[in-house]
């Protein structure tokens, strides 16, 4: 099945700095990367996502890259606020429904 | 509409009692899943439902645990009988019909369950 490996697991930034998380993932037939935020105390909550047809996506101050040669994503987020702390989990899946998700990555956003 | 609903919130129970976990999906979405969230193994997928059937549960991890979907409204996740390794947060989420591409995955708050 489905391997994916998710890197830092924990990441402090000054407010207004850049955060860049990366993934690796094994199978070489996933199609679909999704990034999702879990705020303490909550479910998990789709932020942006992104297909092997297509190389990068952006939505404001999130963005998502991929390369599937490498077989590695990445998440970044510009301007991070406060707001942004969070753990953040990356994924991945051959058949758009049986997500393979990485360790996460604890993103604390100093003032 | 109120997104996913699961109950209980918290669960405390004792080793070799039977635990049921509910759940209830967005109205409309044909989708459903079952995950378990622990430190060691972090977020598992133990099955899914499509149209009310289980279309994989090869993530269940042994017998004792067990899930339904007698309606497009209503699952359970029953695990009996329960261990403390049982002890996690386990999630429901669901998805809308698929087309167009569209995937989202809407979790729910969780259950967290502690057996002791």
């Amino acid at each position: 099945g489905e391997n994916v490996e998710q890197h830092p697991s924990t990441l402090s930034v000054q407010e207004g700095d850049s955060a860049v998380i990366k993934c690796t993932y094994s199978d070489s037939a996933s199609n679909y990367f999704p990034w999702y935020k879990q705020e303490l105390g909550k479910g998990p909550q789709l932020i942006i996502d992104i297909r092997s047809n297509v190389g990068e996506k952006k939505d404001q101050r999130i963005a998502v890259t991929l390369n599937k040669t490498a077989k590695h994503f990445s998440l970044h987020i510009t301007e991070t606020q406060p707001e942004d702390s969070a753990v953040y989990f990356c994924a991945a899946t051959p058949n758009d429904y049986k997500l393979s998700f990485g360790a996460g990555t604890t993103v604390t956003v100093r003032a | 509409d109120a997104g996913v609903i699961q109950s209980p919130r918290h669960e405390v129970t004792e080793m070799g009692q039977e635990v049921t976990l509910r759940c209830k999906p967005i109205s409309g979405h044909d989708y459903l899943f079952w995950y378990r969230q622990t430190m060691m193994r972090g977020l598992e997928l133990l099955i899914y439902f499509n149209n009310n059937v289980p279309i994989d549960d090869s993530g269940m991890p042994e017998d004792r645990f067990s899930a339904k979907m007698p309606n497009a409204s209503f699952s359970t996740l029953k695990i009996q009988p329960s261990e403390p390794r049982d002890s996690a947060v386990y999630f429901c989420a669901s998805s809308p019909p698929r087309g167009g591409g569209y995937n989202e995955q809407f979790f729910g708050p969780g259950t967290r369950l502690t057996v002791l």
